[in-house]
């Protein structure tokens, strides 16, 4: 199958930093990105790994390992407009871009 | 911005009925997809293209069917509208890295 794995909530304090994980098939697996969805608003484009390491891109960073066949997103200095759903996305053979089961991230005060 | 525009924005129809969502990009993307994401839940894959006349069915069976006429066009129609089919249905295209969202299409079949 395609499945890709995430815890389905994290909360965390506001100033804090959190890690989201991802789990996924690694049949015919091109790269692991990272989408975020306000409620009621579309998603939108975080970051992209191809190759293992770590990709940083301001507060957000996220990191690949193709043997483990596993990524995550770190978010660093939470704000309360973080507070939104996370998604970790395959590209996969036949250009395919398959997401996984999403991680509500709630930021306390 | 992404330039990516979905119409209708929201669209109540009676069970039996025809519906076309509308997907248009500007942005000469040749991969576009169909997502069916219900509130608070997973994106799904129903469709996706990889160019002008190749569509494939994605990972959730769907009774929906698409186009790909045109590189900026991929239009989802339903024959036949049943009230298993309430959801929101998002458009996206991409690059070699990022895809871009329309803002959707929330649709209810009474």
């Amino acid at each position: 199958g395609q499945s890709l794995e995430q815890p389905s909530e994290v909360t965390a304090v506001e100033g804090a930093i959190v890690q989201i994980n991802c789990t996924y098939q690694t049949s015919g697996f091109y790269g692991l990105s990272w989408y975020q969805q306000h409620d009621g608003g579309a998603p939108t484009f975080l970051s992209y790994n191809a190759l293992d390491g770590l990709e940083e891109t301001g507060r957000f960073s996220s990191f690949l390992s193709r043997s483990d066949s596993y990524g995550y997103l770190l978010l660093q200095e939470l704000q309360m407009k973080d507070s939104a759903s996370y998604f970790c996305a395959r590209t996969g053979g036949g250009n395919k871009l398959t997401f996984g089961t999403g991680t509500q991230l709630k930021v306390e005060l | 911005e992404a330039d990516i525009y979905q119409t209708p924005r929201y669209l109540v129809i009676g069970t039996g009925k025809k519906i076309t969502l509308e997907c248009s990009q500007t942005m000469g993307h040749d991969k576009m997809y169909w997502y069916q994401q219900d509130p608070g839940m997973e994106l799904h894959l129903i469709h996706y293209s990889y160019g002008v006349n190749s569509t494939e069915k994605g990972d959730l069976s769907s009774e929906s069917t698409v186009s790909r006429i045109r590189t900026e066009h991929f239009p989802l129609t339903l024959e036949s509208a049943r009230p298993s089919h309430t959801s929101q249905y998002l458009c996206a295209s991409s690059g070699v890295r990022e895809a871009f969202f329309g803002q959707g299409t929330r649709l209810t079949v009474v």
